[in-house]
């Protein structure tokens, strides 16, 4: 049972480029969330998804970012036009069911670098 | 103020010794995730606890939901164990992160 896997782990982009982020959760889960981490700053809560609906977006820039979760493949974390201060790491959690108390199993991130 | 305070920011520490990572938080929870995060590495959730204390291995975590805080410790540490550790209280299903505490174990 393969765990969390985002790719690319590394993403150049230039800016006014597209970024696309994949996070494909562990199997039997359906429920994904998005975190960024800007350079040394803490872990911030994005969008949580679950197939096919937004539950939470309170985290998301109002501008150039969205995320999806279709019923079929992974779940996309769109930034449109990008800057440099998109520049970070984006880690991507899955978990099985929707409540207060459920394990969260993160991916190894993508790290945005845009020049 | 964050919501989610840890200290020590920084801890360095030799081999051998117990360590000890506070976290305190405003929000109120029902669980709370220990983090841990290698350089330029994945995040691996240690523990998630809702009350008491968990042991896994050499590492010990606590709550007191009431006090509002919770420990990580880490016996007979080990330069393996170097590494940043954050603490996660669930708010409303999605996590809130403390800032974070960077661990160095010298050997």
């Amino acid at each position: 049972n393969a765990g969390v896997m985002q790719n690319p782990r590394h993403l150049v982009r230039r800016r006014g480029q597209e970024a696309r982020l994949r996070c494909s959760p562990m199997k039997g889960h359906s429920h994904v969330y998005w975190y960024r981490q800007l350079p040394e700053e803490g872990l911030k809560f994005m969008v949580y998804l679950q197939k096919e609906n937004i539950i939470d977006e309170s985290g998301m820039p109002k501008e150039r970012f969205s995320a999806e979760f279709p019923k079929e493949g992974p779940s996309i974390l769109r930034i449109q036009q990008v800057v440099r201060g998109d520049s970070a790491a984006y880690f991507c959690a899955s978990s099985p069911y929707r409540g207060k108390d459920t394990e969260a199993f993160f991916g190894q991130g993508t790290r945005l670098t845009v020049v | 103020k964050n919501e989610v305070e840890q200290s020590p920011q920084n801890l360095t520490a030799q081999e051998g010794e117990f360590i000890t990572i506070n976290c305190s938080y405003s929000v109120g929870i029902s669980a709370l995730h220990w983090l841990q995060q290698h350089p330029g590495g994945g995040i691996v959730s240690l523990f998630m606890l809702s009350s008491g204390k968990k042991k896994h291995g050499r590492l010990i975590a606590t709550i007191n939901i009431q006090e509002k805080h919770s420990s990580l410790h880490i016996t007979a540490s080990h330069p393996r164990d170097s590494a940043v550790y954050i603490c996660a209280p669930h708010k409303a299903q999605k996590l809130v992160f403390g800032q974070g505490t960077r661990l160095t174990i010298n050997p």
